[in-house]
């Protein structure tokens, strides 16, 4: 069974630009979540998506968006980038059911905005 | 609001026990989670306690006290490859939210 997937790998972008970040869930889970984990924090939780809509926002401005497309693979944008936007973003996805449902996490993209 | 700590760092030596705590203040708790992350690598579920009490999965244990806000991950045996961040984390509200995640603490093994 294919694990979470994520692309791209690595992105570079200048401050000001907009960063378009990819994310594939395992097979048969709904719910995709973002996070944050910049250097020295720990994983922010950014944004959560189940069944195409969103259920949940950290504590991110509304330049952080995205969208979860029919077949539950999902979409982080973050518009006006900022230095400090800097960081590894990594998607997790789950079953949305009730019970011990254990978040599995992609190998993330390393933004990087100078 | 929601805080959870967990120590920063820690080492310890092969064939050891180390015990990782987290302690936790969260508006609700609907369970807690324990993921290894080695550098570079995504986090990887390890341990999952809803209930007060003791979980084993083969060399490394979680415990969890509710009425404390108390956890802690028990790694016996520790072998090298056991050097990585350990990373603690709330849900704090029904099934399906987002984890609160600790810090992490990084443990580094020595021979």
């Amino acid at each position: 069974e294919a694990g979470v997937t994520q692309s791209p790998t690595h992105l570079i972008k200048t401050r000001g630009q907009q960063a378009t970040l990819r994310c594939s869930p395992i097979s048969g889970h709904t719910s995709v979540y973002w996070y944050q984990q910049a250097l020295g924090l720990g994983l922010q939780f950014l944004l959560w998506y189940d069944e195409g809509e969103e259920r949940n926002r950290g504590n991110f401005p509304p330049r952080f968006s995205g969208r979860q497309f029919p077949n539950y693979s999902s979409e982080l944008n973050v518009n006006a980038l900022e230095l400090e936007d800097s960081a590894l973003y990594l998607c997790a996805s789950s079953y949305r059911l009730a019970g011990v449902y254990e978040q599995y996490f992609g190998p993330g993209t390393r933004l990087t905005v100078t | 609001g929601q805080n959870i700590d967990q120590p920063t760092e820690m080492t310890a030596t092969e064939g050891a026990i180390v015990q990782i705590n987290c302690t936790y203040q969260t508006s609700g708790f609907n369970g807690l989670f324990w993921y290894q992350q080695h550098a570079g690598e995504a986090p990887t579920f390890l341990s999952y306690n809803v209930l007060d009490g003791l979980e084993e999965k083969g060399r490394f244990s979680s415990f969890l006290s509710r009425s404390k806000g108390y956890s802690y991950l028990l790694l016996k045996e520790l072998q090298m490859k056991d050097s990585a961040s350990y990373l603690c984390a709330v849900r704090a509200n029904q099934a399906g939210t987002a984890l609160i995640f600790g810090k992490g603490t990084t443990l580094s093994v020595s021979s």
